[in-house]
């Protein structure tokens, strides 16, 4: 059971270049999330899907694109690489909550990206 | 401004007695509340979570408690163990359809013998 799965796990670039990091579930999950962990802080936003061809904003998208053109992957784009965007990168996959029926989100062990 | 805060960043308890991890919110939107998990290198993983309509969820030797009028939520780990040792995350989200997360800065604890 492989749950959330995220390529590469880690990756050193350059500044200026660009690369995709990709997450893949197989548990059928509806929403898909990726966050950015940086020291001393928690876990932030940066895009989310609520389903298979849709992508919004979440709390710091700068520097950043998703897709979603399947239901199992969502992709997250780096254009420019930029030495801010040193970070771990999370992946995180959910059912869609009821209001009575809350579902948690399920993690990837993450991409450990450096930018230089 | 940070929505979800936990104000200790590290905890240190003995094996065998209680952990108490702290979390504290400042939007009365949040109507659920989770704990995550995360060890060196991993992701994090789900621990437990609790609804606004109750005020306490229990599994195992982890329980929730939720006071919504001190805008405060805490984690009991009953009896602790060294397993237990990692960065527990408090995490909040209101009812919008998106299930978005918001998270606190995270609390180390160790457990030592």
């Amino acid at each position: 059971n492989a749950g959330v799965t995220q390529t590469p796990k880690f990756r050193v670039l350059k500044t200026g270049q660009s690369m995709t990091l990709l997450c893949a579930q197989d548990m059928n999950h509806e929403y898909m999330y990726w966050y950015r962990q940086d020291p001393g802080m928690g876990l932030r936003l940066i895009h989310y899907s609520v389903g298979e061809g849709t992508t919004a904003k979440g709390e710091v998208p700068d520097g950043y694109n998703v897709s979603r053109l399947k239901k199992q992957n969502f992709l997250l784009g780096l254009e420019s690489a930029a030495p801010s965007q040193t970070s771990v990168y999370f992946c995180a996959s959910s059912y869609p909550s009821g209001p009575l029926n809350r579902q948690p989100q399920h993690f990837g062990d993450g991409t450990r990206l450096s930018i230089l | 401004d940070q929505q979800v805060k936990q104000n200790s960043p590290s905890l240190s308890v003995q094996e065998g007695r209680i952990s108490i991890l702290n979390c504290d919110y400042t939007n009365s939107m949040f109507d659920y509340f989770l704990w995550y998990k995360k060890y060196p290198a991993e992701g994090p993983t789900f621990l437990i979570s609790i609804s606004s309509i109750k005020d306490k969820n229990e599994d195992g030797r982890f329980t929730v408690f939720l006071n919504k009028s001190a805008k405060h939520l805490s984690l009991h780990i009953v009896p602790s163990q060294p397993g237990d040792s990692a960065v527990y995350f408090c995490a909040a989200s209101g009812w919008d359809n998106t299930d978005k997360l918001i998270f606190g800065t995270g609390t180390r604890l160790q457990v030592f013998p």
